[in-house]
């Protein structure tokens, strides 16, 4: 059963970039077809981030896009986020998740990212 | 973008009792429409995709139905592990979107 975690600061400063890692175990990233990020506000719903395919391609959310680089070593087995110039509005719970057959049914514990100076 | 909406934003419930959570697309999605349960401090789990499959190992009293705008979650028998916020989401285009949950609550 594939098991995803996610780490990083738990904190970062406005204007920097959060950076953001998820390990993968119990399967290979090559095995899946897409792996995403979803992140959650506090007291507010899920917000898809973007994919990237195990190819490489990928898939942002419009809203994030002009911020957000996805990555993937498949050497490490891990995926990653990168989302520039943060504000107070990037404050989120953020998932890495396996993608595949346009479902996500595989899910990190999520780590919380909090940005403030 | 997809507008998802979800009704209700919360309900309560006793063991038992049959649950009904529906959520309206913005558009037509035809059948791309999954399901999560997301227990609180959790992340989400799939319960159901392509709007009325059951995932492996979720109980069958799960049910979805559905298709081009209007969905619906069933629950046919609340049980106490079933207390969590439920949250639709469209696979159809990009960007996925989410509703913005049901938290089904203990009466």
């Amino acid at each position: 059963q594939v098991q995803l975690q996610e780490s990083g600061p738990g904190l970062v400063k406005p204007s920097e970039t959060l950076s953001l890692t998820c390990a993968v175990s119990g399967d290979s990233i090559s095995n899946g077809d897409w792996w995403s990020w979803v992140r959650q506000s506090p007291g507010k719903g899920l917000e898809w981030i973007g994919e990237i395919h195990l190819h490489g391609t990928t898939n942002y959310n419009p809203s994030l896009k002009s911020r957000v680089t996805m990555s993937l070593d498949k050497s490490e087995n891990q995926i990653s986020l990168r989302l520039m110039s943060v504000t107070a509005a990037d404050t989120a719970v953020y998932y890495c998740a396996r993608a595949g057959g346009y479902k996500m049914d595989g899910w990190g514990k999520g780590t919380t990212v909090s940005v403030s100076s | 973008d997809i507008q998802m909406t979800q009704s209700p934003s919360s309900l309560s419930a006793s063991v038992g009792d049959r649950v009904t959570i529906t959520c309206r697309a913005s558009q037509t999605i035809t059948n791309s429409l999954n399901w999560y349960q997301q227990k609180s401090g959790k992340a989400p789990k799939l319960l159901i995709s392509a709007a009325s499959s059951l995932q492996s190992g979720v109980p069958s009293r799960f049910s979805g139905s559905g298709s081009g705008t209007d969905f619906t979650l069933t629950i046919s028998s609340l049980q106490p592990e079933d207390f969590a916020t439920y949250s639709c989401q469209q696979s159809y285009s990009i960007p996925y979107t989410f509703g913005q949950g049901t938290k089904v609550e203990i009466k």
